[in-house]
């Protein structure tokens, strides 16, 4: 069974700190994968994608790598700010037969900023 | 607008009742997906769409789910003789195509009581 795990499911850290979240998944067969920063009653939207050959992705404060040999990823995120408190999904993408992308979710990282 | 517009936004309804779900995609984009996010878990594939035709409706869970989207843009999922367990919010997301990354809407919430 395809699936996407978090770690660690909360964190609270302090304004300007840096932090790392984990991911781990048994997707098969691989095609992509993303981080999704979804806040409390929005959707998700996308940070970042990387696929089988990419090691390392960056987006502004936002880093994400990915190990495809032991099927790892994290997103690393520096100099935190306040509006950085979300849910951050670990999100890895199969193809599907009509041509689509299915993606499997992870359960999401909360990560709270505080003063 | 520019993003993926679903309404309503909220709708509480009693079980046993039907209900229909709107998803407005972006202009242009031929494949919408449907996934359902329960509290504290990472949205689940329902269906996918590619243009009118339902590509892959795999994660459908049973049959009082159906989804439509008869002219390739506006979807609509439906849920008939609800129950309390359907309460989630549903995301619709949409690509320019199949494989494209995907754009969420901001969900309804939808509460059976």
């Amino acid at each position: 069974k395809n699936q996407v795990e978090q770690s660690p499911q909360s964190l609270i850290i302090l304004e300007g700190k840096n932090c790392t979240l984990q991911c781990n998944y048994t997707v098969s067969p691989f095609s992509n994968l993303r981080w999704y920063k979804q806040d409390t009653g929005r959707g998700p939207v996308s940070l970042t994608i990387m696929t089988f050959s990419e090691n390392t992705k960056s987006n502004g404060r936002y880093t994400a790598t990915l190990d495809a040999d032991t099927k790892q990823s994290s997103l690393h995120i520096t100099a935190s700010q306040l509006s950085d408190s979300a849910s951050y999904i670990c999100v890895v993408s199969c193809i599907l037969t009509g041509g689509g992308n299915k993606l499997t979710f992870g359960t999401g990282t909360q990560l709270k900023v505080e003063l | 607008g520019a993003g993926v517009s679903q309404t309503p936004s909220n709708k509480v309804t009693e079980k046993g009742k039907y209900v229909e779900l709107r998803c407005d995609p972006i202009s242009g984009h031929t494949a919408l997906y449907w996934y359902r996010q329960s509290l504290g878990q990472g949205p689940e594939f329902l269906i996918y769409f590619q243009g009118t035709g339902a590509a892959d409706d795999s994660g459908l869970p049973n049959d009082r789910f159906f989804a439509v989207r008869p002219e390739g843009s506006v979807s609509t999922l439906k849920i008939q003789r609800t129950e309390r367990g359907d309460s989630a919010v549903y995301l619709c997301a949409s690509s320019v195509e199949g494989g494209q990354p995907q754009h969420f809407g901001d969900g309804t919430r939808l509460s059976i009581l």
